[in-house]
């Protein structure tokens, strides 16, 4: 397509359910990248794929969380029992490759903002 | 590790003024920086990058230089409009293969006519 596109835009869910959230990246772009954003804070990055794998997790914030990738196209972020806390801004980002010497440019989608109450 | 640091706001102006929004950063290596900026209800977007020491980047008005003695690439605009009025956010990628854009907190600029 021509941007990065994330559903749902908008999700409300209770504590302690499942949520997935999809993210469809720029056609032909090798690298995805999952980003959080709370209120009033900048993106933190969670994890980002080059192709189908996941090449640093790092910043996922604990177990609860998990992203597959599995046709290195469309990647989906998995949330198991919700907290309250997990309520933010899910940011997805695209670029044609990762980081290096001129690096490219991520091109970002308009998020998809969770609720959990 | 790589980290950015961008001075506090909100930064409030009238229309014409001058802005300068600080921004310094930690990294190995020869990082790529960048501006972004989230205006009210939209994404993302770039606003402007250099790729190495003393490149200039600029758009719509904007100006950062990359300063390498100083680690900095304060954001720029010699005369702000109501239309800039958004959310600034100073970033940088390692020129290390393999990892992710880090970002600042970022600096929300309001403008008032």
């Amino acid at each position: 397509g021509a941007g990065v596109s994330q559903t749902p835009s908008n999700k409300v869910t209770e504590k302690g359910k499942y949520v997935e959230l999809r993210c469809d990246p720029i056609s032909g772009h090798t690298a995805l990248y999952w980003y959080r954003q709370s209120l009033g804070q900048g993106p933190e990055f969670l994890i980002y794929f080059q192709g189908t794998g996941a090449a640093d997790d790092s910043g996922l914030p604990n177990d609860r969380f998990f992203a597959v990738r599995p046709e290195g196209s469309v990647s989906t972020l998995k949330i198991q029992r919700t907290e309250r806390g997990d309520s933010a801004v899910y940011l997805c980002a695209s670029s044609p490759r990762t980081g290096g010497l001129g690096a490219n440019v991520l091109t970002f989608g308009a998020g998809s903002r969770l609720t959990v109450l | 590790g790589n980290s950015v640091t961008q001075m506090e706001g909100p930064v409030t102006l009238s229309e014409e003024a001058f802005l300068t929004i600080n921004c310094t950063y930690t990294a190995t290596g020869y990082p790529s920086l960048f501006w972004y900026v989230q205006y009210p209800g939209e994404g993302l977007q770039l606003l402007l990058k250099a790729t190495k020491a003393d490149d200039k980047g600029s758009n719509k008005g904007f100006e950062a230089t990359y300063r390498k003695e100083t680690t900095s690439f304060h954001l720029e605009k010699g005369s702000v409009q109501v239309s800039d009025s958004a959310v600034y956010f100073c970033a940088l990628i390692s020129n290390q293969a393999g990892t992710a854009l880090i970002f600042g907190k970022g600096t929300t600029l309001s403008v008032s006519s």
